[in-house]
């Protein structure tokens, strides 16, 4: 079975810190995919990120950026110099191929303050 | 570019009623997900279809049923609602014939139980 762990329930930051959100899985599939989403306040779920289990680079856009760790199975998402703007809950989400189901960790609520 | 559309958008009921929601995948997608997030959750698979045959079920109550019509859209049928069903139900929509497992979110619909 699929299951997805997010620890950290919540983390509160002061505008410009830097934060990392932890996310660590597990599945017997040896091809995956991992995704984060951002659910601000309004509801919608904001897509960030869809990284292959084949593809251990990491990345980075803007200020944004994610680590891959097979070896550890997790999938960390760091936000540089935080802004009031990020505060929302995060989720990271499994799937197998074959365009399966999404399994979700239970977020992190992140919030930021001025 | 057009987007999953989700109607209604919000929807009141009272406990033992009925309730449909309905999802409009993006043009061209043949598969169409459903997911139900209840207050503090996260996202939890419900159903999905392909090409308006279901290809996967979660853990859908049999209260609920779903379906996708010829026109690639799915309603979510709901029945004798509890007040446990108040939630966001998310649609997602994919194209089999593009990039593997890329979901794509409706913005949702609150239906509240009362």
């Amino acid at each position: 079975a699929q299951k997805v762990t997010q620890a950290q329930t919540e983390i509160s930051v002061v505008e410009k810190e830097d934060v990392t959100l932890d996310c660590v899985y597990e599945t017997r599939d040896t091809t995956y995919y991992l995704f984060w989403y951002k659910q601000p306040p309004s509801g919608e779920l904001v897509f960030l990120i869809r990284r292959n289990s084949f593809d251990e680079q990491n990345e980075i856009s803007g200020r944004y950026s994610w680590n891959f760790q097979k070896s550890t199975s997790s999938f960390n998402f760091t936000i540089t110099a935080s802004q009031v703007v990020d505060s929302a809950v995060y989720f990271c989400a499994l799937s197998g191929t074959g365009f399966q189901k999404l399994v979700f960790g239970t977020g992190t609520r992140l919030l930021v303050s001025p | 570019a057009a987007g999953v559309i989700q109607s209604p958008r919000h929807l009141i009921k009272e406990k033992r009623e009925t309730a449909t929601l309905k999802c409009y995948p993006i043009p061209r997608h043949d598969t169409v997900y459903w997911y139900q997030q209840g207050p503090g959750q996260d996202p939890q698979f419900l159903i999905s279809f392909y090409e308006k045959m279901q290809s996967d079920k979660g853990s859908i109550p049999d209260r609920f049923s779903a379906q996708q019509f010829s026109d690639y859209h799915s309603e979510l049928n709901m029945s004798s609602l509890e007040l446990g069903d108040s939630a966001l139900y998310f649609c997602a929509s994919s194209f089999r014939g593009g990039t593997d497992n890329e979901q794509f979110f409706g913005p949702g619909t609150r239906l509240t139980v009362l």
